[in-house]
């Protein structure tokens, strides 16, 4: 079983600031990683996704993360918010399972609030 | 392209009551998920189809029963309502690249639920 944390539950920060939002996980097989938005009142949108090869990942909206496998982590960070960014961001994780049994159910973090002030 | 599409958008039952969620996708994904939603909890699994006629436990799934007659839909049944169950509720969708690669999944506007 996996298991996921966003180790800050809330992250204010100013315009042009940048950011960095905290993941960690735990699970005993390899695992598929993703990072999902949630604008007010809407469902989860992608931000960017580690399959394979390069551990840096570079998604939408000028986000970008990095897959630690030694310290389990998979940050996500951004040199220079926006006020638009302004949303909850969750980090899930899938087995990577070469037989094909995990059907790429997701387990979830519990959530990061980042706030951007102007 | 609609992508995931959730019936309805708000409800609000009285305990005891029943309703059924529907999603539908017109992406001809082959697994389809229902998470719940709650605060400082992030999203959990309810239940999930990995075909048509096939459905699943999730993390979470007492109270609630799921069906998938088509490819396309996938419906969420609560045969009597409690307050526990007030959530927001997001249906989603993926497929498999095969050996075990699966992709990303795309999800749904989301259903707010109120059982009072």
């Amino acid at each position: 079983a996996q298991s996921v944390t966003q180790l800050d539950s809330q992250v204010p920060v100013f315009e042009e600031a940048p950011v960095e939002l905290r993941c960690n996980y735990s699970s005993s097989v390899s695992v598929y990683l993703f990072w999902y938005v949630q604008y007010p009142n809407q469902g989860l949108q992608l931000l960017l996704k580690y399959l394979s090869g390069s551990t840096l990942v570079k998604g939408i909206n000028g986000f970008e993360a990095e897959f630690n496998k030694s310290q389990t982590s998979f940050h996500l960070r951004k040199p220079s918010v926006h006020i638009s960014d302004t949303a909850e961001y969750f980090c899930a994780v899938s087995e990577a399972n070469a037989g094909g049994t995990s059907y790429g159910k997701l387990t979830f973090g519990q959530g990061t609030i980042l706030t951007v002030h102007p | 392209n609609a992508g995931v599409t959730q019936t309805p958008k708000f409800r609000v039952l009285k305990t005891g009551q029943s309703m059924t969620l529907l999603c539908a996708q017109d992406m001809n994904h082959e697994y389809m998920y229902w998470y719940r939603q709650d605060p400082g909890m992030g999203l959990r699994l309810i239940h999930y189809s990995v075909g048509e006629g096939t459905t699943a436990k999730g993390e979470v799934p007492d109270g609630y029963n799921v069906s998938r007659l088509k490819k396309q839909n996938f419906l969420l049944g609560l045969e009597s309502a409690a307050p526990s169950q007030t959530s927001v509720y997001f249906c989603a969708s993926s497929f498999s690249r095969g050996q075990g690669m699966n992709t990303e999944a795309f999800f749904g506007q989301g259903t707010r639920l109120t059982v009072v």
